[in-house]
């Protein structure tokens, strides 16, 4: 079974703190996401990575910025927190379209965050 | 550019009525199709997915989804639900062989069973 893990399943940040939000799979996924979800407005993708070091920005990429250093890890960092940026984060991975066409994305569980 | 449409934000039905969640998507080319499912406190999880062949495609616990490329829509069923279906559901394509792998998703559909 895919396993996507993520570093916190709740956090309480203050307005202006840096918050680091970690994803780890273990499935050797060459894709990776950053999502936020918020009511009525189902998933909005922040950034992916498609290999390591690289990163396309997603819809919603204002305020955030990413990082991955090794395949199985992507980190979501909010510069300077703010309370627009309190919502649930998923990260999500998948393999490349030549390993499955079908580019299935599996979950992890969520961060939900909330900005003071 | 892009967009998917689920019909209803909320559903409601009593255990053992049928469901139908409508799922229609805005682009011209070939897509791969999913729905994924939320159950309350947990993580987003595939329920099933069309990408080519038979489109009738079955999914984990019991629900179907059809894909009518005539009217570019993917509706999720369910012939029985359970009080264990509530959850909510979302809708979500990609285009096949797009370069940069997003996802687009619906809005996403609640779903209460009344027991």
């Amino acid at each position: 079974d895919v396993k996507v893990t993520q570093s916190s399943r709740y956090l309480v940040k203050r307005t202006g703190e840096k918050v680091f939000l970690e994803c780890v799979q273990d499935m050797d996924h060459e894709n990776m996401f950053w999502y936020r979800q918020d009511p009525g407005l189902g998933l909005r993708l922040i950034y992916f990575s498609y290999d390591v070091k690289m990163k396309e920005k997603g819809d919603i990429p204002e305020g955030y910025s990413v990082s991955r250093e090794k395949k199985e890890r992507f980190s979501l960092i909010l510069e300077s927190a703010s309370t627009n940026q309190t919502s649930m984060y998923l990260c999500a991975s998948s393999f490349s379209g030549t390993s499955d066409p079908t580019d299935t994305q599996y979950f992890g569980p969520g961060t939900r965050l909330t900005v003071l | 550019a892009q967009s998917v449409s689920q019909h209803n934000h909320h559903v409601i039905l009593s255990e053992a009525a049928s469901l139908e969640l409508g799922c229609n998507y805005s682009y011209g080319g070939t897509v791969n199709l999913f729905w994924y499912v939320q159950y309350p406190g947990q993580h987003l999880q595939l329920l099933l997915k069309y990408f080519s062949g038979d489109p009738l495609v079955k999914g984990i616990k019991g629900f179907e989804a059809e894909f009518i490329k005539s009217k570019f829509s993917f509706n999720l069923r369910k012939p029985s639900v359970q009080w264990s279906d509530t959850a909510e559901y979302f809708c979500a394509v990609n285009a096949r062989g797009g370069s940069n792998y997003q996802l687009i998703w619906g809005a996403g559909t609640k779903l209460i069973i009344k027991p």
